[in-house]
């Protein structure tokens, strides 16, 4: 069973304020993605990342993988209220292409709220 | 583009009676859907694979007489929650795999709150 542990679990902070979101594995995966959820919609699509070591960046958001493709992290830079919601990061074990029909592995989720 | 629609956006039935619920890939084809479930201020949780043409593969522990999924076509594939109870009360979100993108990317619906009276 592939996991992704990702932490923290809850987040408050002012606006402002600079974080970061990791999620973390013992397993490879092939891509990653990155999503934000507000309540009572859907995860919306941040970004995929796919190659070891990858950095990419959306606006104030920055998305890392991890050289050996089993963990990431994102950072947020001078985090608004904007940015509150629930991110999840979900990852796409090798090989679940195939037989698992692309089927993601999704963390825990992280809850964050900007206080104004 | 990579727009899911999900439909009722929210649903209130009686306890015993079956609800459906629709999720549709509106600008590209998806041969496979996956149906979600999320209680509040959780992860998601999957329950069943839907493939187009193909019984859906559900996860271990969801009742597949009880959450019947049907993918009639590229575009729409639907859960049916038979014989509703308070304790099936959540939200079910759909996503959608768009078969031309080689990353595997999901687009999610907005969700359907359903509530078992």
């Amino acid at each position: 069973t592939q996991l992704l542990k990702q932490s923290p679990q809850f987040l408050s902070i002012q606006e402002g304020e600079n974080l970061t979101v990791y999620c973390n594995s013992s397993s490879v995966f092939s891509s990653l993605q990155w999503y934000r959820q507000e309540p009572g919609e859907g995860p919306v699509l941040l970004v995929t990342v796919v190659t070891g070591g990858e950095v990419k960046k959306l606006k104030r958001l920055t998305f890392q993988f991890g050289d050996a493709r089993k963990d990431s992290s994102l950072h947020i830079t001078a985090a608004q209220p904007g940015d509150t919601g629930l991110y999840l990061c979900a990852g796409l074990p090798l090989g679940a292409g195939g037989t698992s029909y692309g089927k993601l592995t999704f963390g825990q989720g992280t809850i964050l709220t900007v206080h104004p | 583009g990579a727009v899911v629609s999900q439909h009722p956006s929210w649903v209130i039935c009686k306890s015993g009676t079956s609800v459906k619920i629709e999720c549709r890939s509106l600008d590209f084809q998806a041969t496979t859907m996956f149906w979600y479930r999320q209680f509040p201020k959780q992860s998601l949780m999957l329950m069943a694979t839907s493939n187009e043409g193909s019984k859906a593969t559900y996860e271990q522990g969801v009742e597949k007489d009880k959450f019947l999924i049907n993918h009639a076509s590229l575009t729409l594939s639907t859960l049916t929650v038979t014989s509703a109870h308070p304790e099936d009360s959540s939200f079910y979100i759909c996503s959608a795999r768009d078969m031309a993108r080689p990353t595997y990317e999901q687009y999610f619906g907005p969700g359907t709150r359903l509530t078992v009276t």
